[in-house]
C-alpha cells in the first residue's frame, strides 16, 4: 500500500525557515517524481513544485510564488522528500501535501494527509 | 500561466441523480506528445485531495465506474452518473501539460 507522511510543520515566524518532510513507504521511492502542493486556509489547491527522479536527472520546477525561497530535494536511500522553506511570509501559511507523481499520466496519484504550516508572529 | 475555470462553483444534486462538471481551460491542453494531461480530483471535508480521473478519461485505481471524464482540447466534463451520499466534496480539475501546474477554482457538490 502506498502510503506518504508529511511532518515538520508548526508554527513559525514571518521572515524564518522551516523544512518538511515527506516519509514514503509501499512503493520504491527511487523511482518516481514527487510533488508538493498547498491549500491556504478555505482556499483551493495551489502547486508548489516537483522534482524528477535520478534518472532524469532529479531536476526540479517551482511555482513562481515560492521559487528562491523554496527547494525540494530527496534522499533515495531514506524514501524521503524535503521542502525547504526559506524567508516564509503569512501568505505561505496553508496545509502543504506530498504527493507521488505517475509520470506516464503525469498526475499526482496518490496524496499524504498533509502538514499544517502557520507563519504568524 | 494556463487558466483553468470550472464552473458551476456549487452544485447540489439529490441523492440518486447525475451530477456533472465543467472545465476550460485558456489553452490548448493537449501535449506535444500527442497525450492530454488533465485530471479530475476529489476533495471530501476534512481530507486531502483524491485522484479520480487522468487523461481525461482513465479512471483512477479503486474509483467507481459512476465517475467518468470527457473532453478534449480546452474543453472537459466529469460526469457523477447516480450521486451517493460519499460524493460530497470539492472537486477540482487540474492540469499538467505545461509548468506550473494549475487547478481550476473548484466545485462543490452537496445534496439537496
Amino acid at each position: 500500500e502506498v502510503q506518504l507522511v508529511e511532518s515538520g510543520g508548526g508554527l513559525v515566524q514571518p521572515g524564518r525557515s522551516l523544512r518538511l518532510s515527506c516519509t514514503a513507504s509501499g512503493f520504491t521511492f527511487g523511482d518516481y517524481a514527487m510533488s508538493w502542493f498547498r491549500q491556504a486556509p478555505g482556499k483551493g489547491l495551489e502547486w508548489v513544485g516537483f522534482i524528477r527522479s535520478k534518472a532524469y536527472g532529479g531536476t526540479t520546477e517551482y511555482a513562481a510564488s515560492v521559487k528562491g525561497r523554496f527547494t525540494i530535494s530527496r534522499d533515495d536511500s531514506k524514501s524521503i522528500a524535503y521542502l525547504q522553506m526559506n524567508s516564509l511570509k503569512t501568505e505561505d501559511t496553508a496545509v502543504y501535501y506530498c504527493t507521488r507523481v505517475n509520470s506516464s499520466g503525469r498526475m499526482a496519484d496518490y496524496w499524504g494527509q498533509g502538514t499544517l504550516v502557520t507563519v504568524s508572529s | 500561466d494556463i487558466v483553468m475555470t470550472q464552473t458551476p462553483l456549487s452544485s447540489p444534486v439529490t441523492l440518486g441523480q447525475p451530477a456533472s462538471i465543467s472545465c476550460r481551460s485558456s489553452q490548448s491542453l493537449v501535449h506535444s506528445d500527442g497525450n492530454t494531461y488533465l485530471s479530475w480530483l476529489q476533495q471530501r471535508p476534512g481530507q486531502p485531495p483524491r485522484l479520480l480521473i487522468y487523461k481525461i478519461s482513465n479512471r483512477f485505481s479503486g474509483v467507481p465506474d459512476r465517475f467518468s471524464g470527457s473532453g478534449a482540447g480546452t474543453d472537459f466534463t466529469l460526469k457523477i452518473s447516480r450521486v451517493e451520499a460519499e460524493d460530497v466534496g470539492v472537486y477540482y480539475c487540474t492540469q499538467a501539460t505545461q509548468f506550473p501546474v494549475t487547478f481550476g477554482g473548484g466545485t462543490k457538490v452537496e445534496i439537496k
